[in-house]
């Protein structure tokens, strides 16, 4: 079952804007994951956070994540037209594997 | 390394037939994943294999799916009969290490009953 919620389910931006997602979760973590996933296309890794990790930034993104809220945010800096796709978040609450949030859908217009 | 291999990439299959999907981990990838994902479920877990045994199939929805890992470089995921809620996109992945780590999905195997 989908435990992870991402927020907001989509969201439609200006390219060079930057994007902001949020991704909730309800139990304790080891590490919590962000993945991108263009249209028609398999999930691709974009960065992993751990549960000693506050922030971490990976070229243009930057993840936070805070265990106290319980909670996850992926930003997008200057976004771009390619940037264009669904993005999940994912935890390790259930053990050994992961599970996936519900997604939110970034359209970048240019 | 080619990534994560499945195949076929489309399948159309009428009711009531077999369908079977397969997949290529990353060599030296011990954890392989099944997923399913429809737009009213998102991304599901079916079933994965640890060093080729199946650790976790509560997420296979009926006793009609069934999944194989005969070695470490192969895995089939089976459909037997198919039903139209079936239809949907099927992910292959892989991970080194802990399942919890970064996992490296391939690019699915569309499925359509009619």
């Amino acid at each position: 079952s989908q435990q992870g919620e991402e927020d907001p389910q989509a969201l439609s931006i200006q390219e060079g804007e930057n994007a902001t997602m949020n991704c909730s979760y309800k139990t304790s973590i080891n590490n919590l994951q962000w993945y991108r996933q263009n249209s028609g296309r398999g999930l691709v890794h974009l960065i992993l956070i751990r549960s000693n990790e506050r922030e971490k930034h990976s070229g243009r993104l930057r993840v936070t994540l805070d265990t106290s809220k319980k909670s996850s945010s992926l930003l997008i800096t200057a976004s771009r037209a390619a940037d264009t796709a669904s993005y999940f978040c994912a935890t390790d609450e259930y053990g050994n594997k992961l599970v996936f949030g519900a997604g939110t859908i970034l359209r970048v217009k240019s | 390394d080619a990534g994560v291999i499945q195949s076929p990439r489309h399948e159309v299959t009428e009711m009531g037939q077999e369908v079977t999907l397969r997949c290529k981990p990353i060599s030296g990838h011990d954890y392989l994943f099944w997923y399913r994902q429809t737009m009213m479920r998102g991304l599901e877990l079916l079933i994965y294999f640890n060093n080729n045994v199946p650790i976790d199939d509560s997420g296979m929805p009926e006793d009609r799916f069934s999944a194989k890992m005969p070695n470490a470089s192969f895995s089939t995921l089976k459909i037997q009969p198919s039903e139209p809620r079936d239809s949907a996109v099927y992910f292959c992945a892989s991970s080194f290490g802990l399942g919890t780590e970064t996992q490296y999905f391939g690019p699915g195997t569309r499925l359509l009953v009619l």
